[in-house]
């Protein structure tokens, strides 16, 4: 199956700096999505992005799907940033299933 | 609201004894999920279920045994529970392959199991 990873696994910030998460997958996907996992443990979707370039205020997805990465922009980080950040992939097989990387654990300080 | 919900949000329970968690979309999606999400924050899929079809089962134990009654429902019911299954449950949902953005997820809240 596809394997996904994801860097850095923990990032500590002061508020107000950028950071660039990135998640690497091992083949060609059908299906590339961003959640954030709040400290209250909800999962929301930031992006649906199998490939190409997205932008949601303060946040901004890329997906080169050829050189099998996604990187994550926050600019201006704020307090309510802080969680984990996870990479979901599925592959193109019909008996592929959808796989999350390990995550990055951001934290952003006053 | 359009969602899915999960019910209920914490259980706190004894070794061997049997549970339920359940599952609700009004998303009128196809195709719903549960995940477990272990203490180190992994997150893995268990079963998938396509207009109440089981489409995907990662070898789970024979003691969780997913039922949908219809497609807006998917229920997981675990026997004899261990202390090992103590994780967050996720109840997920989809439009499935064939939609205009193939198997987006769109997760409930979570069921926090605690086995004592």
């Amino acid at each position: 199956g596809i394997q996904v990873e994801q860097s850095p696994p923990d990032l500590i910030l002061q508020e107000g700096a950028n950071s660039t998460l990135r998640c690497n997958f091992s083949d060609s996907v059908n299906n590339l999505q961003w959640f954030h996992q709040n400290p209250w443990g909800q999962l929301i979707n930031l992006f649906y992005i199998p490939s190409g370039t997205k932008q949601n205020g303060r946040l901004s997805a890329t997906t080169v799907a050829t050189e099998r990465y996604s990187l994550l922009y926050i600019s201006s980080s704020q307090t309510t940033d802080s969680g984990v950040y996870f990479c979901a992939v599925e592959g193109y097989s019909s008996a592929s299933k959808i796989i999350f990387g390990s995550g990055t654990r951001l934290s952003i300080r006053p | 609201d359009t969602a899915v919900s999960q019910t209920p949000k914490y259980l706190v329970t004894q070794m061997g004894n049997d549970k339920s968690i359940k599952c609700e979309q009004n998303l009128g999606h196809d195709t719903m999920y549960w995940y477990k999400q272990d203490s180190k924050k992994f997150l893995k899929i268990m079963f998938s279920y396509n207009n109440k079809e089981l489409i995907i089962n990662e070898t789970v134990p024979n003691r969780f045994s997913p039922k949908s009654p219809d497609k807006a429902h998917l229920n997981l019911h675990i026997n004899s529970l261990e202390l090992g299954d103590s994780a967050v449950y996720f109840c997920a949902s989809s439009q499935g392959r064939e939609g205009a953005r193939p198997n987006e997820q769109f997760f409930g809240p979570g069921t926090r199991l605690t086995v004592l």
